[in-house]
């Protein structure tokens, strides 16, 4: 049973440019969750989605940013006109849910957004 | 405001010896507590979990108490190896199916 895959593992883009961070749940979760991580900071969590629909987005920005979870596919982090202060590890995680009577997260390897 | 605090500061201790490891919370009211372990450059992996209604969870070496009155849990691995040296991760799931990380305490088991 694979895990939480994301890619790409590390990005680079200039200022300006767009980045769009994708994430494959593990197999049978329909939940999925986005934290972003600072250099030498703690967890952040930013958006929790199910299947096409956003759940909560209290921790994304409220400009550049944009989730989404379609119905066939990965889940997608974008980030347009990326920013040096975008520069972190953005963190995909999944869960069965609460129907799934789990409540533990399973986390994806991240991906490290360089933005120079 | 609701905080989530973990010590900061590196805890050193010595193979074979027993890491204990705080986390402390305010205004919060967290139906679970849970713990994640996170190796540098990797993502956090799920240790535990705790309801608000148990004392203490055991699993292998692991053990996790939680106390709502005190507002903290404790976090012990016991005979800890240096292949426990890893940064720990306390999480409140409040409601909602979101978690709130802590900062996260750096354990380094020396041999």
């Amino acid at each position: 049973n694979a895990g939480v895959m994301q890619n790409p593992r590390h990005l680079v883009r200039r200022r300006g440019q767009e980045a769009r961070l994708r994430c494959s749940p593990m197999k049978g979760h329909s939940h999925v969750y986005w934290y972003r991580q600072l250099p030498e900071e703690g967890l952040k969590f930013m958006v929790y989605l199910q299947k096409e629909n956003i759940i909560d987005e209290s921790g994304m920005p409220k400009e550049r940013f944009s989730a989404e979870f379609p119905k066939e596919g990965p889940s997608i982090l974008r980030i347009q006109q990326v920013v040096r202060g975008d520069s972190a590890a953005y963190f995909c995680a999944s869960s069965p849910g609460q129907a799934g009577g789990s409540y533990e997260q399973y986390f994806g390897p991240g991906t490290r957004l360089t933005v120079t | 405001s609701q905080k989530i605090e973990q010590n900061s500061e590196a805890l050193n201790i010595q193979e074979g010896k027993t890491a204990t490891l705080t986390c402390n919370y305010t205004n919060y009211s967290p139906a679970y507590l849970q713990w994640y372990r996170q190796d540098p450059g990797r993502g956090p992996v799920f240790l535990l979990l705790i309801r608000e209604n148990e004392k203490e969870k055991r699993k292998e070496r692991l053990k996790v108490t939680f106390d709502t009155t005190l507002k903290q849990s404790l976090f012990h691995i016991t005979a800890s190896q240096p292949a426990d040296s890893a940064t720990y991760l306390c999480a409140l799931y409040n409601a909602g199916n979101m978690l709130t990380f802590g900062g996260g305490t750096r354990l380094m088991v020396k041999p």
